[in-house]
């Protein structure tokens, strides 16, 4: 199966920062999904097929990649960011998660 | 608007069987071109998928449970489940089951809200 690997797996940003986490694929995948996690809440489909945003997702993340490196990018940090961070893949089976990016605000 | 809920006992003895049930609402699990999967998240939060019931009675699972996991279905009661037998302590996690989405390119874009299954003693 295909193994990502998520790194930093802490970081901390202050409002307006940006910020950029990345996902490592053990072989290469044709895209990839990202969620957002917040305590006692279920992941939520934030970033899909690379680059297109979940509806309801602020602008100021984006995401980007190709073959076996991905990453997620919030272009000015806010309050709301913090949570953990997934990637995903589907390319083949079983679909493999990430360990996940716990994203804390400053 | 899709729903899943998912209900089970919460504790389970080592080498017991634990049996969930997803409950959906909003759309027949039998319509689309939908994957109904079972997902996991143990504590420190590594999430694994666990197997899909396709819309059409088709299932797959995740080569390490397929030996000890089994996924069914009640189209009538539109309830989907997911047997797991020979707990262990490991395999104490929050269950989730989630369904995909086309529009989003397969990403899992229904979640309910999660059991938690212990194992323990």
């Amino acid at each position: 199966q295909i193994v990502l690997t998520q790194s930093p797996a802490l970081m901390s940003a202050s409002p307006g920062e940006k910020v950029t986490m990345t996902c490592s694929a053990s072989s290469s995948v044709s895209y990839m999904y990202w969620y957002q996690q917040k305590p006692r809440s279920s992941p939520k489909p934030w970033i899909y097929l690379t680059s297109n945003l979940a509806s309801g997702v602020p602008a100021r993340f984006s995401g980007s990649g190709s073959g076996t490196s991905y990453s997620l990018t919030i272009s000015s940090m806010e309050a709301e960011d913090a949570a953990t961070y997934y990637c995903q893949q589907w390319s083949s089976n079983p679909p493999t998660f990430g360990g996940g990016t716990k994203l804390e605000i400053k | 608007d899709v729903q899943l809920q998912e209900s089970g006992p919460g504790l389970v003895k080592p080498s017991q069987t634990v049996s969930l049930t997803c409950t959906v609402t909003g759309i027949s699990i039998t319509t689309g071109n939908y994957r109904w999967s079972w997902i996991r998240q143990f504590p420190g939060n590594k999430l694994e998928w666990i197997g899909y019931i396709y819309y059409s009675g088709t299932i797959t699972y995740n080569p390490s449970l397929t030996s000890r996991t089994t996924i069914t279905r009640d189209t009538s009661k539109n309830q989907f489940f997911l047997e797991m037998n020979s707990l262990t302590a490991e395999d104490t996690a929050t269950y989730y089951c989630a369904r995909d989405e086309v529009r989003l390119g397969r990403a899992f874009a229904y979640w309910g809200q999660g059991t938690l299954v212990t194992v323990s003693a």
